[in-house]
């Protein structure tokens, strides 16, 4: 059964960092694209970033960019987010997901809570 | 990068069909057939219920169907039923997105 297990949110303050951890079972990453979605209220869904399954190329959406770093270690089978310089927009519940096709995400975890907030 | 447009609410009676239009434009929606219909009931993550415009993941039922016309696509949802009520997410890729949402439709059944 394949299965994706976030962990790492919290509470941080405004231009605090956090790294977001993405567990796999069932599959392995190295065979995978992965990404981050996040979810607000008010905004409903919002890319945040990506991985191709060989780990050759990475996306950004536009307003992470420069902020966040997307990576995985295969031997623990594991994605990450890195997320830096952090604003209170920024708080919302990360999911990571795995692709299943181009951009179409078949495998969701439950779902990781930041909140950024002094 | 702005949000594919979704209609904030939609409403049916069981056994009823419903469409929810997800418009876009010739950049994203328009451009590539990497159009995805997501459901999420409150309080949990997202399903992919159909992708590349039109294909259904295997245990989707037969009832969602997708399709796309312009820089506009649609999800139908055929003999509508209780569990059918949830929220529901389009996604379509973009280069500079790369991946955009729309807003979010509340699919609601009488």
């Amino acid at each position: 059964q394949r299965q994706l297990v976030e962990s790492g949110g919290g509470v941080v303050q405004p231009g605090g960092s956090l790294r977001l951890s993405c567990a796999a079972s069932g599959f392995a990453l190295s065979t995978s694209g992965m990404h981050w979605v996040r979810q607000t209220p008010g905004k409903g869904l919002q890319y945040v970033a990506g991985m191709d399954y060989d780990g050759g190329r990475t996306y950004y959406a536009e307003s992470m960019e420069g902020r966040v770093t997307i990576s995985r270690d295969t031997s623990k089978n594991t994605l990450y987010l890195q997320m830096n310089s952090l604003r209170g927009d920024d708080t919302a519940l990360y999911y990571c997901a795995r692709d299943a096709k181009y951009f179409s995400f078949d495998v969701w975890g439950q779902g990781t809570m930041v909140t950024v907030s002094s | 990068q702005s949000a594919l447009t979704q209609p904030a609410s939609v409403s049916g009676s069981p056994g009823q069909s419903i469409t929810i239009s997800c418009t876009g434009t010739s950049s994203d929606v328009g451009a590539y057939n990497f159009v995805s219909w997501f459901q999420q009931y409150p309080g949990k993550a997202p399903k992919l219920m159909i992708f590349d415009v039109s294909v259904r993941p295997s245990g989707v039922s037969s009832r969602f169907s997708g399709s796309k016309f312009d820089n506009s696509a649609s999800l139908t949802i055929s003999g509508l039923q209780a569990e059918d009520e949830a929220d529901y997410y389009c996604s379509s890729y973009t280069p500079s997105g790369p991946l955009i949402f729309g807003g979010g439709t509340k699919l609601t059944v009488l």
